[in-house]
């Protein structure tokens, strides 16, 4: 079964900053990747799919790119209602998320 | 807007079972494929089951193959998930989520609010 793994799986950053999540696929899955953000207590939210493409009402900050492997979710100039934990997501296999990134205040 | 509630969540003993309802409105629920996802407290997301937008085809995390059934009423637009057998690590927040296909899984774009399983004696 194809397996997601992010990294880093915590993440401590600023206000302003530029921030990267990578996510390794264990093989190829072309561009069928999202990400989610999960705030506490919340239900998680769609944020990108298919590598790239920003689902509707999302900031423009958020941004994703990658295919085959290797993805990435950017968030170009954090701001306070960023700070959530993070999820990749792929249906090639049954074995759908990557184990998350918490993103902190520093 | 699309609004997703699930409801039958409780305490259970373990062996019990324990069927989860998840009430769809906001959207044409009979066109598109169905999830549940679970979440442990202070866990990631682990997917349990799909079902496709008919109800012909259903897909099991192996964690639950045979201990669960995913079905769906599309006269009364709600989701379902049969619990039997249930176990101490079943203990988590369900969350019914809708696809964006009808027949495979895609992805999650949108979720209820989630309904607690607690499974303890």
């Amino acid at each position: 079964a194809i397996q997601l793994t992010q990294s880093p799986s915590s993440l401590s950053a600023s206000v302003g900053d530029r921030v990267t999540i990578t996510c390794r696929a264990s093989q190829g899955i072309s561009s069928a990747l999202a990400w989610y953000q999960q705030k506490p207590g919340k239900a998680p939210k769609l944020l990108i799919y298919d590598a790239s493409s920003l689902e509707s009402g999302v900031p423009s900050r958020f941004s994703g790119s990658g295919s085959g492997t290797d993805f990435t979710l950017t968030i170009s100039s954090l701001q306070p209602e960023d700070f959530a934990t993070y999820y990749c997501q792929q249906f090639n296999s049954f074995l759908p998320f990557g184990q998350g990134t918490r993103l902190e205040i520093k | 807007q699309v609004q997703l509630v699930e409801s039958g969540g409780g305490v259970v003993q373990p062996g019990g079972s324990l069927r989860l309802s998840c009430a769809a409105s906001g959207f044409t629920f009979s066109s598109y494929g169905m999830h549940w996802v679970r979440q442990a407290p202070g866990k990631g997301l682990e997917w349990v089951a799909f079902i496709r937008y008919d109800g012909s085809n259903k897909y099991y995390a192996d964690s639950v193959k045979g201990r669960f059934t995913i079905s769906r009423d599309n006269s009364k637009n709600t989701l379902y998930l049969q619990m039997n057998s249930l176990r101490a690590e079943d203990t988590t927040v369900y969350y019914c989520a809708k696809d964006v296909r009808a027949a495979l899984p895609a992805r999650f774009d949108y979720w209820g609010q989630g309904t607690l399983v607690t499974v303890s004696s």
